[in-house]
């Protein structure tokens, strides 16, 4: 089955102790994103990977940190988590090129709590 | 600054009744326009998308979006709401200025349909 994993899918830490959240895809995508959901502000992109070795800053990219050594693979971490990182986070993927046009393929979210 | 505005973003209605949800953006140049679902507890789902030809566009389980170039809006349909739709409706651009790499998410409408 096409799909996205996310792992955790739910996470309590507190302030400062490292953690990384794990995306993988086995549809052999070649972009993949990071988005986090907050009540009232819907989706905003943290990062994004056009392809192994490639990545660039979303709309809100400070306290985060990704890394895309694999094409299957996109962890996004979290060096000293803040409490203002508590959020819903979503890993997705597409193809690239016209016919994969944004054309999100979401991951099941992970729920992240920093107290 | 450029956005996407969502508006009225809780909506309560019965069932039968009609569904029209509104999305405004302020990019200009092309853009290839989406609508995501994400049903309560599960992650975000294509329900339709636009990238060019006919402005009036057919989505999954009855919904439709009617692209107006003019006024900036692709706005959501559904003539007769069932229960199931109770969800959160997301709006979301892909401009021209972004390559093909980012999507601007709306803030989200929150719907409920009352049995």
């Amino acid at each position: 089955e096409a799909q996205v994993t996310q792992n955790p899918r739910y996470l309590i830490t507190v302030t400062g102790k490292k953690l990384t959240v794990t995306c993988s895809q086995n549809m052999n995508h070649e972009y993949m994103s990071w988005y986090r959901q907050d009540p009232g502000l819907g989706l905003r992109q943290i990062y994004y990977s056009m392809n192994v070795e490639v990545t660039d800053k979303g709309d809100v990219p400070e306290g985060y940190k990704v890394s895309r050594k694999e094409k299957r693979n996109f962890p996004l971490i979290l060096e000293s988590p803040s409490p203002n990182q508590t959020s819903l986070y979503f890993c997705a993927s597409r193809e690239t090129g016209f016919t994969g046009a944004n054309v999100l393929t979401f991951g099941a979210g992970s729920r992240l709590t920093v107290l | 600054a450029q956005s996407v505005s969502q508006h009225n973003h809780h909506v309560i209605l019965s069932e039968a009744a009609s569904l029209e949800l509104g999305c405004n953006y302020s990019y200009g140049g092309t853009v290839n326009l989406f609508w995501y679902v994400q049903y309560p507890g599960q992650h975000l789902q294509l329900l339709l998308k636009y990238f060019s030809g006919d402005p009036l566009v057919k989505g999954i389980k009855g919904f439709e979006a009617e692209f107006i170039k003019s006024k900036f809006s692709f706005n959501l349909r559904k003539p007769s709401v069932q229960w199931s739709d109770t969800a959160e409706y997301f709006c979301a651009v892909n401009p021209s200025i972004y390559g093909n790499n980012r999507l601007a998410f709306g803030k989200g409408n929150q719907v409920v349909v009352i049995p």
